[in-house]
């Protein structure tokens, strides 16, 4: 069965600062993979995928994502982060083109002072 | 409105009771997921719908959860004798047709208390 884990609770970070938010996974097959994003009182947001091609994804709001299979990763990235993208956030994985069952981390929180 | 929307946003019951949570996805969407958030976890697969027929179940807790899309548009859960450990926030998403690469649109969800 496929597993996700985000192995940080919560990032902090000053805005203007990069932003990297960690996720590795496990599939047997090859990994289809996503980062959503919940704002307090909305729903989850889809931000980026990666299923295949490129390594590096890029999404919403700036942020970008890099697939490395060696390490069975899948970090979120943003070069300067602001104050609006504190928020909670979810990796997911499907196990491959036949798997409809999208798996999520326990989600990190992300907090960026002014 | 344009996004999924679920009703009811919250629902207090007690122990013993049953409850229906619905879910109206976006138009057109063919593919429609329930999902389960517990207090600092990740979304918890259910159910899974292509249409009217429910494809993937197998994360269906136990045989007092049921779900019905019976028009292949607005689905509810349905919860009998709920549990205080059926407390969570329940969340509905669509997608438009075979879900597998495409992104899934969440409603904001329906948070169950059970006393």
């Amino acid at each position: 069965a496929q597993s996700v884990a985000q192995p940080e609770d919560q990032v902090n970070v000053a805005e203007g600062n990069p932003l990297t938010v960690k996720c590795t996974y496990s599939v047997s097959g090859n990994p289809y993979l996503f980062w959503y994003v919940q704002y307090p009182n909305r729903g989850l947001q889809f931000l980026l995928k990666y299923i295949t091609g490129d390594n590096l994804v890029k999404g919403s709001y700036g942020f970008e994502a890099e697939f490395n299979k060696s390490q069975t990763s899948f970090h979120l990235k943003k070069p300067s982060a602001l104050v609006s993208d504190s928020a909670l956030y979810f990796c997911a994985v499907r196990d491959g083109p036949n798997d409809y069952k999208l798996s999520f981390g326990a989600g990190t929180t992300v907090t960026v002072r002014a | 409105g344009a996004g999924v929307s679920q009703t009811p946003s919250n629902k207090v019951t007690e122990k013993g009771k049953y409850v229906e949570l619905r879910c109206d996805p976006i138009s057109g969407h063919t593919a429609l997921y329930w999902y389960r958030q517990s207090l600092g976890q990740g979304p918890e697969f259910l159910i899974y719908f292509q249409g009217t027929g429910a494809a993937d179940d197998s994360g269906l807790p136990n045989d007092r959860f049921f779900a019905v899309r019976p028009e292949g548009s607005v689905s509810t859960l349905k919860i009998q004798r709920t549990e205080r450990g059926d407390s969570a926030v329940y969340l509905c998403a669509s997608s438009l047709g075979h879900a597998n690469t495409g992104e899934l649109f969440f409603g904001e969800g329906s948070r169950l208390t059970v006393l």
